[in-house]
């Protein structure tokens, strides 16, 4: 089936750095969504993507869908504590089943104050 | 507006046993899917579906799981008899809307069989 390959697995970065995640596919999604997971919880949604070349930022994070729409990064400026969590990528293609996403297998971000 | 509510938060069962998580969706979403992630990973489909419905199941294992949403709203998930592999955490998710804006995932249920 489908992977999304997500890295780096983890980081551990300090606080005020820019931390910069990204996803490839070998095959090609119409959209792309970043989520953060934080212990004992859900994803929670970040970002959307749904053209390729988009760039969209949301607060300190930006995200942007590949040209040839079979990837995505994630970059997060001036990290805070709070952004420490594991960041998933999600894509969707309209091949598949209405609204199922294929997810990444996270990248872990840790930040030392 | 209320979150997708499951239940319970964790369960530990032996092999073999049986074990029910429920799902209450976001109000008026149509759209509920199940999700399994097991430690380490990203979170994989199981199931979805469209009011009461299904619209996807091809990676539930059936031979196992089961799962219904009788009247369109709340939703249970079934799994008779646990085996090991099926510890991880059960998310629940809906959306009202194009699911191209993403879901709203509940908390999920963390599942250790021993």
């Amino acid at each position: 089936g489908q992977q999304l390959n997500q890295s780096p697995q983890s980081m551990f970065i300090q606080e005020g750095e820019d931390v910069s995640m990204n996803c490839t596919s070998s095959s090609i999604f119409n959209t792309w969504l970043w989520y953060k997971q934080d212990p004992g919880e859900g994803p929670v949604l970040l970002i959307a993507l749904y053209k390729a070349g988009e760039l969209t930022s949301n607060g300190r994070l930006t995200a942007q869908f590949g040209i040839t729409r079979k990837d995505s990064f994630l970059n997060i400026s001036a990290s805070i504590p709070s952004d420490v969590g594991i960041y998933f990528c999600a894509g969707r293609n309209y091949g598949g089943s209405q609204g199922n996403l294929i997810f990444g297998k996270g990248t872990k971000l840790s930040v030392k104050p | 507006e209320a979150g997708v509510a499951q239940s319970p938060r964790y369960k530990i069962i032996e092999k073999r046993q049986s074990v029910a998580f429920w799902c209450n969706p976001i109000s008026g979403h149509a759209t509920l899917y199940w999700y399994q992630q097991i430690l380490g990973q990203g979170p994989k489909l199981l199931i979805q579906f469209q009011n009461n419905g299904v619209v996807d199941d091809s990676q539930l294992p059936k031979d196992r799981f089961s799962a219904e949403r009788l009247k369109g709203v709340d939703s249970t998930l079934k799994i008779q008899p646990a085996k090991l592999e099926d510890s991880a955490v059960y998310l629940c998710a809906s959306s009202n809307r194009d699911p191209n804006y993403g879901y709203t995932f509940g908390s999920g249920t963390r599942l250790t069989v021993v």
